[in-house]
């Protein structure tokens, strides 16, 4: 199985701040990947896919980038509203595997 | 828009086979690149992808699942289903079914799972 391991687990920042959320594969996989958004009680929701195409309806602070083994997701601006758990998925061979989670704190 | 929904039993009993269905309206189960999913997440764990299956019935698992998995699908009904035998209290999860979108040919891409159902809470007590 294709290992997702994000970067940091967890991370607290404050309205207006910009966060970047890393996620390295354990093997390429070229663009194949996709970040979700997750609330408590919620189904997650697309944010990126193809590692850096934004879904739409998903606000443009939101960004992906990378290919092959490192990636990253990057907030501009947080919002209230932003605050939230973020997963990152391989698409590339199977089982599709996710990250842990990186849980997106209020400082 | 697309709507996914999850359906089944909240409680299922150890060693006993656990079955949900995932009703899809808004659009047709048949045709395009969608691929439709089951997903799980333990209480205070993160996502783990089960399987999937295409409308014409070619079906992909989670390796450390497979021998208890079947994904089936009902085009007629516009639905498809998850069965998951000899359960135990590791199976217990919301369960999730989402709409997976890749395409193939000459230049694959990947769209990501972009419909989700709101999940179903399922625990596995005696």
């Amino acid at each position: 199985d294709i290992q997702m391991t994000q970067s940091p687990s967890s991370v607290s920042a404050s309205v207006g701040d910009t966060v970047s959320i890393t996620c390295r594969a354990s093997q390429g996989i070229s663009s194949w990947l996709a970040w979700y958004q997750q609330k408590p009680g919620k189904a997650p929701k697309l944010l990126i896919y193809a590692a850096s195409s934004l879904q739409s309806g998903v606000p443009s602070r939101f960004s992906g980038s990378g290919s092959g083994t490192e990636f990253t997701l990057t907030i501009s601006s947080l919002q209230p509203e932003d605050f939230a758990t973020y997963y990152c998925q391989q698409a590339n061979n199977f089982p599709h595997t996710f990250g842990q989670g990186t849980r997106l704190e209020i400082k | 828009q697309v709507q996914l929904q999850e359906s089944g039993p909240g409680l299922v009993k150890p060693s006993q086979t656990l079955s949900l269905t995932c009703t899809v309206s808004g659009g047709p189960i048949s045709g395009g690149d969608y691929y439709w999913s089951w997903i799980r997440q333990p209480p205070g764990k993160g996502l783990e992808w089960i399987g999937y299956i295409y409308y014409g019935g070619n079906t992909e698992y989670n390796p450390s699942l497979k021998s208890r998995i079947t994904i089936s699908i009902d085009t007629s009904k516009n639905r498809f289903s998850l069965q998951l035998s000899s359960v135990t209290a590791a199976d217990t999860a919301v369960y999730y079914c989402a709409r997976d979108v890749k395409e193939g040919g000459l230049r694959p891409a990947y769209y990501g799972m972009d419909v989700w159902g709101q999940g179903t809470t399922v625990t596995v007590s005696s």
